[in-house]
This record gives C-alpha cells, sequence and structure tokens, in this order.
C-alpha cells in the first residue's frame, strides 16, 4: 500500500521559518513532489527531490532522506501570500515517467502578523 | 508556461445525468490524469492516460469512465451522476517516458455539484 503523512494544520508568523513534514510508505520511489495550492487555485509545483539532502530554491528548501521515508518543505522568511495549502507527493512504482503522483492530504499553512 | 485548460470552473448538474468534464493541455505531454479533491481527503486519482486512447484506473474509477481521442484532450464521464461526486475535480498533465522528475501541471479545476 502506500502512505502519505503529513500535518494537517501549521501557523507561523510572518517573516519567520517554518518546516512541513512529510513521511512516506510505498511501493517503490521514484521521486518526491512539493506543490502549493492557494484556496480555489490549482495546485503549482514548487520542488522535486530524487537524492538524498537538501533542494534550495530562492526563499523555499525541500529535504529528502530515502532510508527514513521522509521528506520536509522549509519555508523562510514568510510572507502573508504563502498561506496556502502544501501538498507532498511521491512518485512510487518503477522508474518511470509515467506513474501518477500519490498525494499527501496536505497541509494548510496560515501565515499570521 | 504550460497550460492545461478545463472547460468549466463551476457545474451544477442533476441527480442521474451523464456529465462530461473536459481537459485540454498545449505542451504536447504524453500523460494526462482526473483527480478528484475533497476536504480532509486530499486529491484521489480516479483515472489516467499515458497515451492516445490509453487509460488505466486509479484508486477510485467506480462510477468514472473516460476517453483520449487525442493527446492534448482528456475527458471526463461521469455515467449517471451521483450526489457523493460533487467534489473538485483536478485535470493534470506531465511527460512521460523514463523521466522521473517531471512534475505534474494541473488545471483550475472544475466544482461540481450534483442536486
Amino acid at each position: 500500500g502506500q502512505n502519505i503523512d503529513q500535518p494537517t494544520e501549521m501557523t507561523a508568523t510572518e517573516g519567520a521559518i517554518v518546516q512541513i513534514n512529510c513521511t512516506y510508505q510505498t511501493s517503490g520511489f521514484n521521486g518526491l513532489f512539493w506543490y502549493q495550492q492557494h484556496a480555489g487555485e490549482a495546485p503549482t509545483f514548487l520542488s522535486y527531490n530524487v537524492l538524498d539532502g537538501l533542494e534550495e530554491k530562492g526563499r523555499f528548501s525541500s529535504f529528502l532522506s530515502r532510508s527514513k521515508g521522509y521528506s520536509y518543505l522549509l519555508l523562510k522568511e514568510l510572507q502573508m501570500k504563502d498561506s496556502a495549502s502544501y501538498l507532498c507527493a511521491v512518485r512510487g512504482g518503477l522508474y518511470s515517467g509515467n506513474t501518477p503522483l500519490v498525494f499527501g492530504k496536505g497541509t494548510r499553512l496560515s501565515v499570521i502578523a | 508556461d504550460v497550460k492545461v485548460t478545463q472547460s468549466s470552473r463551476y457545474l451544477v448538474k442533476r441527480t442521474g445525468e451523464k456529465v462530461f468534464l473536459e481537459c485540454v493541455q498545449d505542451m504536447d505531454h504524453e500523460n494526462m490524469f482526473w483527480y478528484r479533491q475533497d476536504p480532509g481527503l486530499g486529491l484521489r486519482l480516479i483515472y489516467f492516460s499515458y497515451d492516445v486512447k490509453m487509460k488505466e484506473k486509479g484508486d477510485i474509477p467506480e462510477g468514472y469512465s473516460v476517453s483520449r481521442e487525442k493527446k492534448e484532450r482528456f475527458s471526463l464521464i461521469l455515467e449517471s451522476a451521483s450526489t457523493n461526486q460533487t467534489s473538485m475535480y483536478l485535470c493534470a498533465s506531465s511527460f512521460g517516458g523514463q523521466g522521473p522528475n517531471q512534475p505534474q501541471h494541473f488545471g483550475d479545476g472544475t466544482r461540481l455539484s450534483i442536486l
């Protein structure tokens, strides 16, 4: 079976740093993706990890540990516009770009002043 | 930029009707997907297609069918709509082949209400 867990809700202060965790158990592993989804809008792609370690993209970074089945998304210098849901998704199965992503239920982040 | 276009943002239909949701992508992507998104349940895969006329069941295919007659277009069909199919429907597309790092790109979604 496949299972992806992430916290349901988090609150953080503008200007601060927040870490959103994701743990996964999947049949095979072929990459982990993070998406951002504002209320009423489509999910948009943020980052991708397939090897262990940290990938940095401006204010956003994503970390992966394959042995632990664990990832986190780190958001620095939080802004009000970062209030959104953050979705963790895993591509399992065989080595193939055709395998659909399996999504966690998302973490709703509220940034407060 | 990748563009995935869903035909309607909001749709209201009646129980028992046959409902068509259309999705078009302009990036020559091989793969296309239909998800539904419900509060507390997240995104769940209904069907996907990795080539024209090919389709694969996802996690919750019951009550749905799909059609992919052209590479750029993927249609979701509710054969006989029921109230438990009221949901947000999201279409996505991606490149296929042996590239595992290809993200899925989503359309804006169709909020479907079945009365």
